[in-house]
């Protein structure tokens, strides 16, 4: 059991280029969410999707976009990278508990 | 607006001392409360879970749950220098709904 797991590890862009964030879990979880973790603001959640085929916007969805790919999967898109995106995303599953993965630190120049 | 509040610390106690951590909440529908553990650099990981008022002990970790003051606890007894950390409380509706998290409080234990 991997649990929840996150690619990549560290990624640095420069402003105006796109990426995708990706996320899967094996632990046969219906919920799925994104967070990001910006210093003296704690965690904040992006996207969430409560089960295959949903999403919904969390507290801070400007500028990203997510997939619920199958129930194992869900991605976080940047269209458009900006400084203000530089962060540290967790991605996270959730029954009755959620557990996370290891995160993804995002520089943007 | 849905609200965690917690000190952010530090909480400096020396080891083998009881550490106190607390946590209020804003949302009186909130059902499921949560205490998550964060080392520098990693992920949140789960300390304990409560759904009910009262106490709920696993190993050296107390939590503490009082919705009429809408407040949350996390005992530490006997601290150890690896219990330096930031503790995260967070707060659901239920527990498969998304977490409402307060910015953690930093937690060190000196030896």
């Amino acid at each position: 059991n991997a649990g929840v797991t996150q690619t990549p590890k560290f990624q640095v862009l420069k402003t105006g280029q796109s990426m995708t964030l990706q996320c899967a879990q094996d632990m046969n979880h219906n919920s799925m969410y994104w967070y990001r973790q910006d210093p003296g603001m704690g965690l904040r959640l992006i996207y969430y999707s409560a089960s295959e085929g949903t999403t919904d916007k969390g507290e801070v969805p400007n500028g990203y976009n997510v997939s619920r790919l199958n129930k194992r999967e869900f991605s976080l898109r940047l269209e458009s990278a900006a400084p203000s995106q530089t962060s540290v995303y967790f991605c996270a599953s959730s029954t009755d508990t959620q557990y996370f993965g290891p995160g993804t630190r995002l520089t943007v120049l | 607006q849905k609200e965690v509040e917690q000190n952010s610390g530090p909480l400096s106690v020396p080891e083998g001392a009881i550490a106190s951590l607390n946590c209020t909440y804003s949302d009186r529908g909130s059902q499921s409360f949560f205490w998550y553990r964060q080392y520098s650099g990693k992920s949140p990981e789960l300390i304990m879970s409560i759904y009910s008022n009262g106490d709920k002990e696993d190993g050296r970790f107390t939590a503490q749950l009082n919705k009429a003051s809408q407040y949350v606890s996390l005992l530490i007894r006997d601290s150890q220098p690896s219990d330096s950390a930031t503790y995260l409380c967070a707060v659901s509706h239920s527990g498969n709904t998304p977490l409402v998290f307060g910015k953690g409080t930093r937690l060190s234990v000196i030896a």
